[in-house]
């Protein structure tokens, strides 16, 4: 157990639908990432919050869009949903933001877009 | 060329055996990480290095920041310890991971 929670777990939706996906951090982890992983592939980084402000972005178009609460927890939005979209995506959690610190993983959520 | 390159892709071995799993980086690091991915998802931090070596029961892990290689050891290897291990670096100005592809390792009793 990493202490690190993700709702949904599985979620089906449509071509052109929104989705928001949310994390629970660890009580005092003020960093959180989040990345998507396709079948097959490793990870990829799509954007990382640092006391609720963007502190980094991979290569995701603006339709992927973030929030970081004041209570560690976390949404990752996604608008106008492709089918290429579909995948897991994995929020992970540290304190603090300035590197060399371990990564708290949460369990995924796994989207699919029909 | 992907900036994290990891070796092999597939590592098929019978109980008992020493598992190697490699990892070269073309970026400068702060950090290097070894996880675990089982199937389903969920991901375990096994390992984070900067320099030298590091022990946890069966796992060893290795790094050479000049030759920008890390390497995953497992003794006496064992069913359970099937899964996908990925190496992950951290760049120099944060907390931000990029992944290796992974390696899918299966252990045979």
């Amino acid at each position: 157990e990493t202490g690190v929670t993700q709702s949904p777990t599985h979620l089906i939706k449509t071509r052109g639908q929104q989705v928001t996906l949310r994390c629970s951090s660890q009580s005092g982890h003020n960093t959180v990432s989040w990345y998507q992983q396709a079948l097959g592939q490793g990870p990829q980084f799509i954007f990382q919050y640092y006391r609720e402000e963007e502190n980094g972005r991979g290569n995701f178009p603006p339709r992927f869009s973030g929030l970081q609460f004041p209570n560690y927890s976390s949404e990752l939005n996604v608008n106008a949903l492709e089918l290429d979209d579909s995948a897991l995506y994995l929020c992970a959690s540290s304190f603090p933001a300035g590197g060399g610190e371990t990564q708290y993983f949460g369990p995924g959520t796994r989207l699919l877009v029909l | 060329k992907n900036e994290v390159e990891q070796s092999p892709q597939n590592l098929t071995a019978q109980e008992g055996e020493f598992i190697t799993i490699n990892c070269s980086y073309s970026v400068g690091i702060s950090a290097l990480h070894w996880l675990q991915q089982h199937p389903g998802g969920g991901i375990v931090s096994l390992f984070m290095l900067s320099s030298g070596k590091k022990k946890h029961g069966r796992l060893i892990a290795t790094i050479n920041i000049q030759e920008k290689h890390s390497s995953l050891h497992i003794t006496a290897s064992h069913p359970r310890d099937s899964a996908v291990y990925i190496c992950a670096v951290e760049g120099a100005s944060g907390s931000r991971l990029t992944f290796g592809e992974g390696t899918q390792l299966t252990v045979n009793p």
